[in-house]
């Protein structure tokens, strides 16, 4: 069973910064959020990945709750080649024992001019 | 960087037909994995594998086999395709638990 909840669609417009929430309120300890995102015909390519503190990188902001209950990432002035399928999950350290990864149906960015 | 190179890209069978889907990777990661992806859904773990010749099965391993031969390879085959099946197979690895890589699929179709 998917640990995160992510809203099916999203929609937003060129310029924009769009906020892309996921709810993970069962969270273990030592477990990762990461965020994948997906165009079509194509595999899921790495977005950014988070334990406590906020992350930054060239694609994204990654926001994480206090509680770590919840993460948003935050995509700055969007554009059309960032329409896609955006998957939030969780993934136990490197030393566990649990090497599968569940995604789920994720959050469908639309991009529009 | 490296790159996942999945083959073939579209593979068409017959009902009651094994196939076989070929995965390489030269990040000489540890970890593969194959995920199968139906239309509109999230993607399901069918088998992976830690090292050479090690498999584990995922959530999804029935009607499946996969073989590890060698730490940059990892090929899985369909043992009977069913009728009017319709997937994308995703290959990926990873350095142990790390950032999962994935190529760009294997669309299968069965006629």
């Amino acid at each position: 069973d998917a640990k995160t909840t992510q809203p099916d669609s999203m929609e937003s417009t060129e310029g924009e910064t769009v906020h892309l929430p996921c709810s993970h309120a069962t969270i273990s300890g030592n477990e990762y959020i990461y965020w994948y995102r997906q165009v079509p015909l194509q595999g899921p390519e790495y977005v950014t990945h988070g334990l406590q503190q906020n992350t930054t990188n060239s694609m994204a902001f990654l926001a994480i709750a206090s509680d770590r209950k919840s993460s948003t990432l935050i995509l700055p002035h969007v554009s059309l080649r960032d329409a896609a399928v955006y998957h939030c999950i969780l993934r136990v350290a490197s030393g566990g024992s649990n090497y599968k990864l569940t995604f789920g149906k994720g959050t469908l960015l639309t991009v529009t001019p | 960087g490296g790159i996942i190179t999945q083959t073939p890209k579209f593979l068409i069978g017959q009902e009651g037909q094994k196939l076989t889907l070929k995965c390489q990777q030269n990040f000489n990661h540890d970890t593969m994995y194959w995920y199968r992806q139906d239309s509109g859904k999230g993607l399901r773990l069918i088998y992976y594998s830690i090292t050479e010749n090690d498999l584990q099965k995922g959530d999804l391993s029935e009607g499946y086999d996969a073989s590890r031969e060698k730490k940059s390879s990892f090929s899985l085959t369909v043992t009977s395709a069913q009728k009017n099946e319709m997937a994308v197979f995703l290959c990926a690895s990873s350095w142990s638990q790390n950032t999962l890589y994935f190529g760009a699929g294997t669309r299968l179709s069965v006629l």
